[in-house]
């Protein structure tokens, strides 16, 4: 089983909708991450938890938000989709700090705003 | 602020022949270095690092040198191969106090048999 899990993997939705990704991580880690994966652009921080009760907002927050459950799980949800939204979503775990730590990545969740 | 910038793809390349991937920094402070790869469908993950000046990070036959005189992190292999075949990230983080990554634009690698 993967260490950091995403689900879902693929996802199709209209205009306007709700949507949740989930993320969830059996590495024992505290900071967990959301990116966003354009292509040309590399990859994107959306928003950042170094543990449950800290958030921190990345380089391209606007229309998301996020919700750390617990230390294993940090929840990426679209209050209201539109199609520029359209990408691949990466979860990712850190644990050591100073900068010079790994990071964990999921699958990642591939989602269509129509 | 930080950034990186590496090479653009697509990179296409004979099995054995040498790669270069070219990637340089923009950094106030002393960052971490990375390569990160991207296989097919799959999440990144870490291929190589260099945590100061002239370290050499090295891993599956890559390499890459923390050149702090030229801010460059430039990924090498000597002979590539098929399964090489991915998207390459070349990233740096802890320069601001905060452990955040900045990640450059990707760079994807066909190796033709």
């Amino acid at each position: 089983d993967a260490d950091v899990t995403q689900t879902p993997r693929n996802r199709i939705t209209k205009t306007g909708k709700r949507i949740m990704l989930e993320c969830s991580q059996t590495k024992g880690h505290d900071r967990m991450y959301w990116y966003r994966q354009d292509p040309g652009l590399g990859l994107r921080l959306i928003y950042y938890s170094f543990d449950v009760k800290d958030i921190n907002k990345g380089e391209i927050s606007d229309g998301y938000s996020v919700s750390r459950q617990a230390q294993a799980k940090f929840s990426l949800s679209l209050e209201s989709a539109i199609p520029n939204q359209t990408a691949l979503y990466f979860c990712a775990t850190s644990e050591v700090e100073g900068g010079t730590g790994e990071l964990f990545f999921g699958e990642g969740s591939r989602l269509t705003v129509l | 602020g930080d950034s990186v910038t590496q090479m653009e793809g697509p990179v296409t390349l004979s099995e054995e022949a040498f790669l270069t991937i070219n990637c340089t920094y923009t950094a106030t402070g002393y960052p971490s270095l990375f390569w990160y790869v991207q296989y097919p469908g799959e999440g990144l993950q870490l291929l190589l690092k260099a945590t100061k000046a002239d370290d050499k990070g090295s891993n599956k036959g890559f390499e890459a040198t923390y050149r702090k005189e030229t801010t460059s992190f430039h990924l090498e292999k000597g002979s590539v191969q098929v399964s090489d075949s991915a998207v390459y990230f070349c990233a740096l983080s802890g320069t601001s106090g905060t452990y955040k990554y900045i990640f450059g634009t990707g760079t994807r690698l066909k190796v033709l048999a």
